[in-house]
């Protein structure tokens, strides 16, 4: 069975400072991973996946087989970041999105 | 933006009522999806739908739930008797495509309470 650890409920950081939201996966496949973000009283929505190897609003994230890990990083927090962080799996071949969650991280940057 | 929109966003049922949640995707998505959060746990999949049948679904999809597209536009899941633990918000998703390169997305939820 898929499973998606986020180990931290939250983490507080200073604005400036950086950031390493923790993501580990059990899978037995070849995932497909994602970091999905919700801001205070919206939706959830897409910040990045694995597969384009993009950076989107300084975030970035590496996935690393050998740790099964895709933390997500930024260097210099922002105020705007503070939000929950959700840690995604998708199993390879799937004909859908049948996604597993992590339990979620809430991240608050302090100014 | 074209979004995912769910009513009604808040509902209110007793014990053993039906409910029905709405969703309406996004209009040139093919997929379509619900996955509900209980409060302070994961957010958890519950069914698929393509090509007016379910695809895929969860264990805890059981006969209690039903998903139906009854037109061109909504996309509907029905609780047939409620039970307090079904209390949770509820999020419809909806995809241009399967693949991974068709981003998911969500609405902003019905939170349903059970009392």
């Amino acid at each position: 069975a898929q499973r998606v650890t986020q180990p931290e409920k939250l983490l507080s950081v200073f604005k400036g400072a950086p950031v390493e939201l923790k993501c580990n996966y059990s899978y037995s496949g070849s995932p497909e991973l994602f970091w999905y973000v919700q801001y205070s009283r919206q939706r959830l929505q897409l910040l990045l996946r694995h597969i384009s190897r993009e950076s989107i609003k300084g975030f970035t994230a590496d996935l690393n087989k050998g740790e099964t890990s895709f933390h997500l990083k930024k260097p210099f927090a922002q105020e705007e970041d503070s939000a929950m962080y959700y840690c995604a799996l998708r199993s390879s071949g799937a004909g859908s999105y049948q996604l597993t969650f992590g339990k979620g991280t809430k991240l608050s940057v302090i100014p | 933006e074209p979004e995912v929109t769910q009513t009604p966003s808040h509902q209110v049922t007793q014990m053993g009522q039906e409910v029905i949640l709405r969703c309406v995707p996004i209009s040139n998505h093919l997929y379509f999806y619900w996955y509900r959060q209980i409060l302070g746990q994961k957010v958890e999949f519950l069914v698929s739908f393509y090509n007016n049948e379910i695809s895929e679904k969860s264990e805890i999809f059981d006969d209690q739930f039903s998903v139906e597209r009854p037109d061109g536009s909504n996309f509907t899941l029905k609780i047939r008797s409620t039970k307090l633990e079904d209390s949770a918000m509820y999020f419809c998703a909806s995809t241009r495509w399967g693949g991974a390169d068709s981003p998911l997305h969500f609405g902003n939820g019905t939170r349903l309470t059970v009392t």
